[in-house]
């Protein structure tokens, strides 16, 4: 099993260009989270999708929508990149109401300019 | 306002020179207290969940324990190998979804 995975694993862009970051997992988890890693910040939730079909905003969404593609698949897109969201991303999962402990991926670094 | 609090911000440790992480919490039902390691340029790793005063749980030199503030993360006689950023988080009530809240991390150095 290759747990969670994202891609890409790093990315520069310019102020107001737009991209998608891929998350997968292939625990069969039916939860899945997007994460920003910030110095000094610490991990904060960006959007969460608590099951197939559903998404929710977590602590900072604005900048960002979400996908849920499919029960494997959950997406996070920039509309229009801002240098505020220079961060790193991580992507987790977890089983949900029979299962809380959540699964990281291993991140993909952006870099806005 | 719920609150993760993780001291101290980082620790420089000699090989074998045994020390304890501390994360103190203030949130209203709280369902678990997670442990996690994350070393650099890495997404965190699992270690530990803990859902009641009193729990304990161990593996290898790393030993969690919790108390209904706060929560320790004791390293036993560490190794170079042990250097990374310890991360805890608590898993809210219900209503407020299956959402992890994290603090801010220790930053752990082991010099041999």
């Amino acid at each position: 099993n290759a747990g969670v995975t994202q891609t890409p694993k790093f990315q520069v862009l310019k102020t107001g260009q737009s991209m998608t970051l891929q998350c997968a997992q292939d625990m069969n988890h039916n939860s899945m989270y997007w994460y920003r890693q910030d110095p000094g910040m610490g991990l904060r939730l960006i959007y969460y999708s608590a099951s197939e079909g559903t998404t929710d905003k977590g602590e900072v969404p604005n900048g960002y929508n979400v996908s849920r593609l499919n029960k494997r698949e959950f997406s996070l897109r920039l509309e229009s990149a801002a240098p505020s969201q220079t961060s790193v991303y991580f992507c987790a999962s977890s089983a949900g109401e029979s299962g809380e402990t959540q699964y990281f991926g291993p991140g993909t670094r952006l870099l806005v300019l | 306002e719920d609150q993760v609090t993780q001291s101290p911000e980082a620790l420089r440790l000699q090989e074998g020179e045994s020390s304890s992480l501390n994360c103190s919490y203030t949130v209203s039902g709280l369902r678990g207290l997670f442990w996690y390691r994350q070393d650099p340029g890495k997404g965190p790793e699992f270690l530990f969940t803990l859902y009641s005063a009193g729990e304990e749980k161990e593996k290898e030199r790393l030993k969690a324990t919790l108390t209904k503030k706060e929560s320790f993360l004791h390293i036993t006689a560490p190794k170079p190998e042990d250097s990374a950023t310890y991360l805890c988080a608590v898993l809210l009530s219900v209503a407020a979804g299956n959402k992890l809240t994290f603090g801010g991390g220790t930053r752990v150095l082991v010099k041999p």
